[in-house]
């Protein structure tokens, strides 16, 4: 059974950094681009970034470009997401995410974890 | 940088034909996906690469991709289908390569 467990997110004042990680487990880890997606209360999906098998590929959304840093550990079979210099906007329930096929359909979701960007 | 555009809400009675349309420049072009999100779950795949379901979704939910749209389409509507749904596409030779559709709210009367 695939499993993809978030952890890492929490309150944060602006302008604070945090990291947030993915634990996968039940498939080839290293075989998957892998994402991450968020959902700010009450609104709708925003992807947030791409990263290829290998880690040699990576894509950011325009709202989080330049600011957060995602990275992949295939040995370990993590995925994590350095953010820093947080907004209030980024508060948001961050999603692990495997993409499968030529295409990137987004196949498994994490439960999320919460990211509150607050003083 | 890409837009998907979705109606945001769609209302259907039981037993009827929810259809859930996605529109795009030149989708037809493209490779679109659907997921449904129910009321504090995780989003799940419903329809892959514009018509292929998951296993384990059944098979009331369809999916095309022609002219200037995608549209998901959900037969024989039960109470259950109520959620949100989301298209989105994926394009490589961009920056910007994964879009989401802004949602639809599926309502069941």
């Amino acid at each position: 059974e695939v499993q993809l467990e978030e952890s890492g997110g929490g309150l944060v004042q602006p302008g604070g950094s945090l990291r947030l990680s993915c634990a996968a487990a039940g498939f080839d880890f290293d075989t998957y681009w892998m994402s991450w997606v968020r959902q700010a209360p009450g609104k709708g999906l925003e992807w947030v970034a791409n990263i290829k098998q290998d880690g040699s590929e990576k894509y950011y959304g325009d709202s989080v470009k330049g600011r957060v840093t995602v990275s992949r550990d295939n040995a370990k079979k993590s995925l994590d997401l350095q953010m820093k210099s947080l907004r209030v906007e980024d508060t948001a329930v961050y999603y692990c995410v495997r993409g499968s096929g030529s295409y990137l359909g987004f196949d498994h979701w994490g439960q999320g974890t919460l990211v509150t960007v607050s003083s | 940088s890409y837009v998907l555009t979705q109606p945001p809400s769609v209302s259907v009675a039981p037993g009827q034909t929810a259809r859930i349309s996605c529109g795009g420049d030149g989708i037809v072009s493209k490779t679109v996906h659907w997921y449904q999100q129910r009321p504090g779950q995780a989003p799940v795949l419903v329809i892959y690469d514009d018509s292929d379901r998951p296993s384990g979704i059944p098979e009331r939910f369809s999916g095309s991709n022609s002219g200037n749209r995608a549209t998901l389409t959900i037969s024989r509507v039960v109470a259950g289908d109520e959620a949100d749904y989301f298209c989105q596409v994926w394009d490589r030779n961009t920056d910007h390569p994964v879009v989401f559709g802004g949602g639809t709210k599926l309502t069941v009367l």
